[in-house]
């Protein structure tokens, strides 16, 4: 049973740049959520998706764009990227929007 | 809004040794209480959970009580290996499944 997959593992863009990421959740699992980890912090909420929708949305700016596919995977996007944008861009799956979230590795994202 | 804080780290133990990691949070209604563990260079792994008052999440040794006249949800170890050496959040959610996590806990066990 495949859990939550994440590519890239590792990527540098310089400022300015777009960015995207790409997560797989977990088999039977609809629901997905993007949290951001900078160094050192606990991972903050971003945006979640279900039924291809945004169901709720963090305090990120409109540079931060999602997608859910009709197979539930789902993308994040990143334009104009920023020095701050620096971090461990985790994943996370659930079945329906009421379930525990499982976790996918993080795409690690340097900002030059 | 919620939150959650986690006593600072560094933590460092002995092998063997007996572990609390301190979490209290904060949150207006019945929240979902989790601690997740992160190894390095890996995501987060869900340790165990808690939906209500007096539940007891336990997995591989560790146990939580959901606490809520103290809003607590400390983590707790009898005996701890080398191989707990990670980092430790403390997350809770309600409702609609945006995790609100501390800030984190970093163990150390040495041999």
């Amino acid at each position: 049973d495949a859990g939550v997959t994440q590519s890239p593992t590792h990527l540098i863009k310089t400022r300015g740049q777009q960015v995207t990421l790409r997560c797989s959740p977990k088999s039977g699992h609809d629901t997905v959520s993007w949290y951001q980890q900078a160094l050192g912090q606990g991972p903050q909420f971003i945006f979640q998706y279900y039924e291809e929708e945004e169901r709720q949305r963090g305090n990120f700016p409109d540079r931060f764009s999602g997608h859910q596919f009709p197979n539930y995977s789902s993308e994040l996007n990143v334009n104009a990227l920023l020095l701050g944008d620096s971090a461990l861009y985790l994943c996370a799956s659930s079945f329906g929007l009421l379930e525990t979230q499982y976790f996918g590795p993080g795409t690690r994202l340097l900002v030059l | 809004g919620d939150s959650v804080t986690q006593m600072e780290g560094p933590v460092t133990l002995s092998e063997e040794a007996f572990l609390t990691i301190n979490c209290t949070y904060t949150a207006t209604g019945y929240p979902s209480l989790f601690w997740y563990v992160q190894y390095p260079g890996e995501g987060l792994q869900l340790l165990l959970k808690a939906t209500k008052a007096d539940d007891k999440g336990s997995n591989k040794g560790f146990e939580a009580t959901y606490r809520k006249e103290t809003t607590s949800f400390h983590l707790e170890k009898g005996s701890v290996q080398v191989s707990d050496s990670a980092v430790y959040f403390c997350a809770l959610t309600q409702g609609a499944q945006k995790l609100v996590f501390g800030q984190g806990t970093r163990l150390t066990i040495n041999p």
